[in-house]
């Protein structure tokens, strides 16, 4: 089983508004990741997780928060938000990070700005 | 940084057709991921090669690494419906370091 799921599909949301992304993995992973994509462009990544810390932060803007309370779950808690943040945002996870390893995503979450 | 360059940005051909998207570095790479992504939808895994030569196949579709290490190239032979889609090249700056993408390819199969 390679599967990462990710709640809720969709979501919109206004500027003011607090809301969290889910990300699930039961493969045993230690490496989990959060990407950004918007329209017709690769993913690009944010966050790297790895043994339920933080390992890598691209710069992200501190209205992105992620949080890892255990090795299967991944959050990503979002508030005060911009409209040019409406993107799919994807989880992914491997089974450690460092070293090259099969990196599996979800679903995605659709997020909309308003 | 990583710097990945897929050709052809788009492709349309008809069902039965082979077909290639190749996927070029300026640097020695030290790993090819190739995943496949329906339009809104997360990236579904196809394979990972990591040393100069690999071959692996997997159904209708064979991806390559090349000796030097800089291009990769994913075939699929008597395409479908079913392989349309956007397919995406990953690679790792260093051994498992964050992965950097090319812009896709986008192939549309004909019935």
């Amino acid at each position: 089983d390679t599967e990462v799921t990710q709640t809720p599909k969709h979501l919109v949301m206004g500027m003011t508004n607090k809301k969290s992304l889910k990300c699930e993995q039961h493969m045993g992973h230690r490496a989990m990741y959060w990407y950004k994509q918007k329209a017709k462009k690769p993913p690009e990544l944010m966050f790297v997780y790895s043994y339920e810390k933080l390992s890598i932060n691209e710069s992200v803007p501190s209205r992105f928060s992620p949080e890892c309370p255990n090795s299967s779950l991944l959050n990503l808690h979002l508030h005060a938000l911009q409209p040019e943040d409406s993107a799919l945002y994807l989880c992914a996870s491997s089974q450690d990070f460092g070293v090259l390893r099969e990196q599996y995503f979800g679903p995605g979450t659709r997020l909309t700005v308003t | 940084s990583q710097e990945l360059e897929q050709s052809p940005q788009s492709l349309i051909v008809q069902e039965g057709k082979n077909l290639t998207i190749n996927c070029t570095s300026s640097k020695t790479l030290y790993g090819l991921y190739w995943y496949k992504q329906k339009y809104g939808e997360g990236l579904i895994f196809l394979m990972m090669l990591q040393k100069g030569g690999e071959e692996k196949s997997h159904e209708k579709i064979t991806a390559k690494l090349d000796e030097k290490k800089q291009q990769s190239s994913l075939h699929i032979t008597a395409s479908q419906p079913s392989h349309a889609g956007i397919y995406l090249c990953g690679a790792p700056e260093t051994s498992g370091s964050r992965l950097t993408f090319g812009e896709g390819t986008q192939l549309t199969v004909n019935p």
